[in-house]
């Protein structure tokens, strides 16, 4: 089916280590974006791009690196783990101006 | 900069009542968007509406309907005769218009139906 793919679905960290949150999306949206989601706090934005090539920073961009070589791929990084990126991760892809679809979700534990 | 506030943190009801989850946003821009999407049990966030700040329509879509009100900065959203599978966090959001269509989320209500 058509959507926004994330992978892993659920991941264990160690502290200092690193990793990539995979997304891709098959719809030939420009749009996409990292948010995190933390209980009590909603989702909030990590980074976006409007486009392959382009990116930006969100509300909580620390410790966390993006890049957008293709229009479908928009991986997220974690550069040194910590307990802090405990959360649930989601992917997000539209048109411009339309709505989201989102991915399934990366539940993340750092320990 | 954009603000969304979701005053309500749980509401429980019985089913087959109403209930009203309440959104107020606070933007500087005249072009904007608000969404409201539904988070149930399994995790995964479902799209509910859309709605531009040009159109102040109410809208219905079976047992939902929402209610936009520019004068107060509102977008609540109400669900008639409510059913046990509507229990699930709701998220009401919010997009300015020259923002790259990112998201600004308020904090969720968590709805409970009892049967």
């Amino acid at each position: 089916n058509a959507g926004v793919t994330q992978t892993p679905k659920f991941q264990v960290l160690k502290t200092g280590q690193s990793m990539t949150l995979q997304c891709a999306q098959d719809m030939n949206h420009e749009y996409m974006s990292w948010y995190r989601q933390d209980p009590g706090m909603g989702l909030r934005l990590i980074h976006y791009s409007v486009g392959a090539g382009i990116t930006d920073q969100g509300e909580v961009p620390n410790g966390y690196n993006v890049s957008r070589s293709t229009t479908e791929d928009f991986p997220l990084r974690l550069l040194s783990a910590a307990p802090s990126q405990t959360s649930v991760y989601f992917c997000a892809s539209s048109y411009p101006s339309g709505g989201y679809t989102f991915g399934s979700g990366t539940r993340l534990t750092v320990v | 900069a954009q603000k969304v506030t979701q005053a309500q943190t749980e509401i429980s009801v019985v089913e087959k009542e109403d209930v009203t989850l309440d959104c107020v946003y606070e933007t500087r821009d005249t072009t904007y968007y608000l969404f409201w999407y539904k988070q149930p049990p399994s995790g995964e966030l479902v799209f509910l509406i859309r709605r531009n700040s040009f159109d102040e329509q109410n809208e219905i879509s079976g047992r939902y309907s929402w209610n936009f009100q520019k004068s107060t900065s509102s977008f609540n959203f109400t669900i008639t005769a409510s059913q046990v599978v509507d229990s699930a966090v709701y998220f009401c959001a919010l997009s300015e218009g020259n923002a790259g269509n990112m998201l600004t989320f308020g904090g969720g209500t968590r709805l409970m139906v009892k049967p």
